[in-house]
């Protein structure tokens, strides 16, 4: 599976845009961008996903770069409920049971 | 609908007991998947299931055993439990076999002393 690149941890003021990075440099043709996140002492949630297009959901926008090798997912308005580890993950929706596999992600925290 | 549902929340294991972690949805998934969550570590997969009597293995398997005689309920099996499988772990499904989004539960914490 193609590896993903994230900062171990970032920092947003509330009520602000948060950009959190992500690097794909080995992405294939067929990987699939996915964002989750975890809120403290909970499982992990999906956030949004994309292929190739810029996409928008109602928790957060999925810039990609057109070369697919980097994308950022954009938080609009920061809140302290956004405070959790986000992670950027790669996935090949051909793979048999449709595994996803995590890395360490980026800890947001947010500042009131 | 309650989701994906896990228990224990919490348990203490002794080195070589066993124990069964329960995992139950009723989303009507197909797929369930057990991971588990070292401290500051992101997930790993240690075993899914891609409908009722068929099961695979993950990246971290060794330890463990799963069964799925049924849709709703995926328990993974400690059989001897070791320090090293002190972890969060988290069960989750998902409907279809290219689904994007995978549902979790809360997870379970283990210890083994």
């Amino acid at each position: 599976d193609a590896k993903t690149t994230q900062p171990n941890s970032m920092e947003s003021n509330e009520e602000e845009p948060v950009h959190l990075p992500c690097n794909h440099s080995t992405i294939s043709g067929t990987d699939y961008i996915h964002w989750y996140r975890q809120l403290p002492s909970q499982g992990p949630e999906y956030v949004i996903h994309g292929l190739t297009s810029n996409v928008n959901n109602r928790m957060a926008s999925l810039a990609i770069a057109e070369d697919r090798k980097s994308s950022t997912l954009i938080l609009h308005r920061a809140t302290l409920r956004d405070a959790a580890v986000y992670y950027c993950i790669l996935r090949d929706p051909r793979l048999r049971g449709n595994q996803f596999y995590f890395g360490t992600g980026t800890s947001l925290t947010v500042i009131p | 609908n309650a989701g994906v549902t896990q228990t224990p929340k919490f348990r203490i294991l002794k080195i070589g007991q066993s124990m069964t972690l329960q995992c139950t949805q009723d989303m009507n998934h197909n797929y369930m998947y057990w991971y588990r969550q070292d401290p500051g570590m992101g997930l790993k997969l240690i075993y899914y299931s891609v409908g009722a009597g068929i099961t695979d293995k993950g990246e971290v398997p060794n330890g463990y055993n799963v069964s799925r005689s049924t849709t709703e309920d995926f328990p993974l099996r400690l059989e001897l439990a070791a320090p090293s499988q002190t972890s969060v772990y988290f069960c989750a499904s998902s409907y279809r076999v290219n689904s994007h989004e995978q549902y979790f539960g809360p997870g379970t914490r283990l210890t083994v002393t």
